[in-house]
């Protein structure tokens, strides 16, 4: 069974950094890409990053290129988002997802940027 | 950047009903789209990739069609169970980019 577990949420200031990662199981990781994907508080879905399987290839949208840097650690089977010079508007459930397309999702992790 | 126009932002169907949800991109995406259903407090689950292609375990009701700029997703059967919002996505190039939503209800 495919499962993606994310960590690290919390609340940090506008300006601080913060770290999420996800572990990935059920697959072999470094088969895929992964990508993660966020959800404003009562709003639409905006993704966020995706790496290749070497992890060698990344791509952003303008929102955060620049702010955050998406990784994986193929031997640990997991996948990390740094965040940095937080944003209120980077505030967000973040999902770890599998693949390009998102064929699976982790449950979710929350992070709020607020002083 | 390929902006997704869905429509309608929400819909109220009942029991049993056919209902269609619209998305128009803004340049040909070549069938590269995929829709997702949210439920409330849940992640979003993919239901069709490819503009057609239904994941495995999705119920046969629904369905994807479109090429180009212009696709739909169907429910040929509205079920409680459907009730959430749906989401297109392509995934043709970066950045990848959602539709807004329609949120579907039981009427």
């Amino acid at each position: 069974e495919v499962q993606l577990v994310e960590s690290g949420g919390g609340l940090v200031q506008p300006g601080r950094s913060l770290k999420l990662s996800c572990a990935a199981s059920g697959f072999t990781f470094s088969d895929y890409y992964m990508a993660w994907v966020r959800q404003a508080p009562r709003k639409g879905l905006e993704w966020v990053a995706t790496i290749s399987t070497s992890g060698l290839t990344t791509y952003y949208p303008d929102s955060v290129r620049g702010r955050f840097t998406i990784s994986r650690d193929n031997v640990k089977s997991s996948l990390y988002l740094q965040m940095n010079s937080l944003k209120s508007e980077d505030t967000a459930t973040y999902y770890c997802t599998r693949e390009v397309l998102s064929d699976y999702w982790g449950q979710g992790v929350m992070v709020t940027v607020s002083s | 950047d390929i902006q997704m126009t869905q429509s309608p932002a929400s819909l109220s169907a009942s029991l049993g009903q056919t209902v269609s949800i619209e998305c128009l991109a803004s340049a040909g995406i070549s069938n590269n789209l995929a829709w997702y259903q949210q439920k409330p407090g849940k992640s979003p689950q993919l239901l069709i990739y490819g503009a057609s292609r239904l994941q495995d375990g999705v119920p046969s009701r629904f369905s994807g069609s479109g090429s180009g700029t212009q696709y739909s997703l169907k429910i040929s059967g509205m079920q409680p169970e459907d009730e959430g919002v749906y989401y297109c996505q392509q995934v043709y190039t970066y950045p990848l980019t959602f539709g807004s939503g329609t949120k579907l209800e039981i009427k």
